[in-house]
């Protein structure tokens, strides 16, 4: 159980474009997902909390005008990179957190690597 | 200062040999502690949580040390697939937004 998938997997795209990755719980239900950025060789960056039904909580430094984020139902969230520019190519993984009492852990997606040309 | 800091490594261990690391947190109101596993582009995976009394899995053992602000993870009889980079990792409480450290890289060779 606990499985947490993101499509797509690899997104190589213009300067300009917009790209959406999607995030689902598979087997659970998701109350709070989490974006995360990783450049490489670094750790993981918390960008945003995504709880279903609300608007996303972005941390410090984050653009939210430019990186849109939707959690839409309780088993998918959705960021959207608008207006992409190479500096933006990095590794974004989700997670997900079940409801209260279940999978109070966060579960991680298999990450999406986004390169800008 | 870092959150959470560790030291980048790597760490070449030959196989068989026990191998331990550090991890340093600067929030003295974090609950929740967990090392994860990293593997070369892939996600993190949970390696096991942390508790106070410390804990053992198999060949890892972790230890919590409040009053000094760390904690340490020990891998014996290193395995070749246990080569990846090592997440330390903290919250304020179990499924609060998690703080990474930047990672030890483990190397287990030949």
């Amino acid at each position: 159980g606990a499985v947490v998938s993101q499509h797509p997997s690899r997104v190589i795209c213009k300067s300009g474009t917009s790209v959406k990755i999607e995030c689902r719980s598979l087997d659970f239900q998701a109350t709070t997902m989490f974006w995360y950025r990783q450049f490489p060789k670094k750790s993981l960056m918390l960008m945003a909390t995504s709880n279903e039904g609300s608007k996303a909580t972005y941390e410090q430094g984050v653009e939210k005008d430019k990186f849109l984020i939707n959690h839409a139902s309780l088993t998918l969230s959705t960021l959207t990179v608008t207006s992409a520019h190479p500096e933006d190519s990095s590794f974004y993984i989700c997670s997900a957190r079940g409801l209260s009492g279940t999978y109070n852990e966060q579960f991680f997606g298999p990450g999406t690597r986004l390169t800008v040309l | 200062r870092k959150e959470v800091e560790q030291d980048p490594g790597p760490f070449n261990v030959p196989e068989g040999a026990t191998v331990a690391f550090n991890c340093t947190y600067s929030n003295s109101a974090s609950q929740s502690f967990f090392w994860y596993r990293q593997d070369c582009r892939k996600e993190p995976k949970l390696l096991m949580s942390v508790y106070s009394s410390g804990n053992e899995d198999g060949r890892f053992t972790a230890q919590l040390n409040r009053a000094s602000q760390y904690i340490s993870l020990l891998i014996r009889d290193s395995k070749l697939s246990d080569s990846a980079t090592y997440l330390c990792v903290v919250a304020k409480a179990a499924g609060n937004k998690l703080t990474f450290g930047g990672g030890t890289r483990v190397l287990v060779k030949p």
